[in-house]
């Protein structure tokens, strides 16, 4: 199975920069995603990595090292709306399903 | 173009009672996974269904089963609720067979609670 690790809280001013790390362990890794869930509603898909290095999208940007175990999701110029929780989740080879983290709760203070 | 659905919104039963919850898939998308949602915690990885047949399973009994129709929607069911099943329950749809790097989409969910 997958280990995966990511802090439970993290507080940051509006229009500061936030980075969410996520640490995993899995015997044959097969992607990365990362999941922004507001309370009471579904997961959106925000990043996907399976190679290594940084993928941008507008204001947020995902980065993998595969080699590390390691990922981090980075929340730009952040917004009161970014207040959510961020969740990691990895595929492993030959898997079907996504393993998740507990999630991180961003709280975002004007 | 509708996303995943999901039916009920909320549910409160007792225990030892059985549910049934629905599925719809994102147009275009052909699996089905099912997961399981703690306060506090991320989903937990119940089953899978791809062309109507169960392909991978969690970590769950088999009190936990589940059905995958011929156009595509799904349905889990629970036997012999117990205290412990209380959690938010999440339906995740994608394309073509989900090993690839297309994300699964997720519907709002079922908020199931076990009196």
């Amino acid at each position: 199975g997958q280990n995966i690790d990511q802090p439970t809280e993290m507080t940051a001013t509006e229009g500061a920069i936030v980075q969410i790390n996520c640490t995993y362990q899995t015997s044959g890794f097969n992607g990365l995603f990362w999941y922004q869930q507001h309370a009471g509603e579904a997961p959106t898909f925000l990043s996907y990595n399976v190679l290594d290095g940084l993928e941008e999208k507008g204001r947020f940007s995902s980065f993998l090292s595969r080699s590390k175990g390691y990922s981090y999701l980075l929340l730009k110029e952040l917004q009161m709306k970014d207040s959510a929780s961020y969740l990691c989740a990895v595929r492993d080879r030959n898997d079907y399903k996504l393993s998740f983290g507990a999630g991180t709760t961003v709280t975002v203070r004007a | 173009d509708a996303g995943v659905t999901q039916s009920p919104t909320h549910l409160i039963k007792t225990r030892g009672q059985q549910v049934t919850l629905r599925c719809s898939p994102k147009s275009g998308h052909d699996t089905v996974s099912w997961y399981q949602q703690a306060l506090g915690q991320g989903p937990q990885f119940i089953f899978q269904y791809y062309e109507e047949e169960e392909r991978q399973r969690g970590n769950f009994p088999d009190r936990f089963s589940g059905h995958q129709f011929p156009n595509y929607s799904s349905e889990l069911n629970v036997n012999a609720l117990l205290l412990g099943d209380s959690a938010l329950y999440l339906c995740a749809s994608s394309r073509a067979g989900g090993t690839s790097n297309q994300p699964q989409h997720f519907g709002d969910g079922t908020r199931l609670s076990i009196l």
